[in-house]
């Protein structure tokens, strides 16, 4: 099974709620990315988790706040967000973050932020 | 930083051959990918080429790599419409903490009949 699944599939919210962006794999990969991709652009790295602890933060916006529960749960919350973090937001998961690995990606939560 | 180039667009007619090329700069990257992504889904990895490769081939997928130029490219035989998608490639340096996948700008294959 090499399934990451990213709920909810599409979400729309004003500048002023909060909500949450939900990941999950059970490959028994120890390391989790968050990417965002604009349209007809490249994913562009957020955060990297390895064993639950925030490796990699690419500079992100602290409106942006991801957290890692467990070993196979992801989450991005997110608050007071702009128009322009209208995106599609792509989880990704990966042996263990400690060497060049294959990384599987999930299908995606499409945001729009109003 | 590294750059990671792609040509935009490409169409073919099915049944073609399809190639799609990739120029990294980043000469410490240990493996190279190919992933392709269909409209409002997520990314699919096709296939990877460790660095110390010249050429992978799986099913109709063929990997060409040439490291002194630092050119990759992906032939797909005998294109079909359900290919028409776009197509990253990416490289990892190896930076340990969590490996970071560069991705190229992306090239758009339209399969035509």
């Amino acid at each position: 099974d090499t399934e990451v699944t990213q709920t909810p599939k599409h979400l729309v919210m004003g500048m002023t709620n909060k909500k949450s962006l939900k990941c999950e794999q059970h490959m028994g990969h120890r390391a989790m990315y968050w990417y965002k991709q604009k349209a007809k652009k490249p994913p562009e790295l957020m955060f990297v988790y390895s064993y639950e602890k925030l490796s990699i933060n690419e500079s992100v916006p602290s409106r942006f706040s991801p957290e890692c529960p467990n070993s196979s749960l992801l989450n991005l919350h997110l608050h007071a967000l702009q128009p322009e973090d209208s995106a599609l937001y792509l989880c990704a998961s990966s042996q263990d973050g400690g060497g060049v690995e294959t990384q599987y990606f999930g299908p995606g939560t499409r945001l729009l932020v109003l | 930083g590294e750059d990671v180039e792609q040509s935009l667009f490409l169409s073919v007619r099915e049944g073609d051959s399809s190639v799609i090329n990739c120029t990294y700069t980043d000469s410490s990257s240990t493996y190279l990918y190919w992933y392709k992504q269909e409209p409002g889904a997520g990314l699919q990895l096709l296939t990877y080429i460790f660095s110390n490769m010249d050429m992978k081939q799986d099913q109709r997928l063929t990997v060409l790599l040439n490291k002194k130029d630092k050119h990759l490219s992906l032939r797909i035989a005998d294109t079909q419409t359900g290919d028409s998608a776009i197509y990253f490639c990416a490289e990892t340096p190896f930076t340990g903490g969590g490996n970071k996948l560069t991705f190229g700008t992306g090239t758009q294959l339209k399969v035509e009949l």
